[in-house]
């Protein structure tokens, strides 16, 4: 089995772009598509991207999804930084016998 | 629209097995996966298995495997998420999850928490 490294949390200002990233400790990040999901204090998890860099309908541009196997990393972009924004982000991925999620992220916005 | 709504909470005791169902609406039940995660209090996510509800497959998380039983009941498009030998490390929200094509998680039911507690 992998695992997927996040950082316990991040912090920014309203208006600014933070980035999160998500870490696979073994195979290759690009093997299998990975998810972000946020969650807010007291609800289910909701997708903001998926397949690497797919956005729900209903989700904002402001928020964006990349791979990089040069770090064997995914992240998650999120311009323009609102109050609203500040949940937990988790990301995802998966491979053939397994679902893997990440250790979640604090955002806080400050 | 996709709706997925759980069973109330509950309270059991050390040893003894809990049983959470996910019932859905607003699509062909059998059509998607459902997907079991976990989270306790402050904690991450946790993912559990996954089943199959046209042909009942399933596949489990090597943690919870010989622990855990999905089932379903396609005629009330109602999956069932059964975990057995509960200790006190079990207390947790338990999610139901449909999940298109084996990647993501696209609609989640609302949660359950179970708590063990003697």
């Amino acid at each position: 089995n992998f695992m997927l490294t996040q950082p316990h949390s991040v912090s920014e200002s309203p208006g600014k772009t933070v980035t999160i990233s998500c870490t696979r400790s073994s195979g290759s990040i690009a093997s299998n598509y990975v998810q972000w999901y946020q969650q807010r204090p007291g609800s289910a998890p909701t997708t903001v991207i998926y397949e690497d860099n797919q956005r729900p309908s209903g989700v904002p541009d402001r928020f964006s999804g990349s791979i990089d196997s040069s770090s064997n990393s995914a992240s998650l972009t999120i311009s323009g930084l609102k109050t609203e924004d500040e949940a937990d982000y988790y990301c995802q991925s998966y491979d053939s016998s397994n679902v893997v999620f990440g250790g979640g992220t604090k955002l806080t916005v400050l | 629209q996709v709706q997925l709504v759980q069973s109330g909470a509950e309270v059991k005791k050390p040893g003894a097995s809990v049983k959470v169902s996910c019932k859905a609406s607003g699509y062909t039940f059998t059509s998607y996966d459902i997907n079991w995660v976990r989270q306790a209090t402050g904690q991450g996510l946790e993912w559990m298995g996954w089943m199959n509800p046209n042909s009942g497959n399933t596949g489990y998380a090597q943690k919870f495997q010989g622990r855990v039983t999905m089932t379903r009941n396609t005629s009330i498009s109602t999956a069932y998420m059964e975990l057995s030998s509960l200790r006190s490390e079990d207390t947790a929200v338990y999610y139901c999850a449909r999940v298109p094509g084996a990647i993501d998680f696209d609609y989640w039911g609302q949660g359950t928490l179970v708590t063990v507690s003697s």
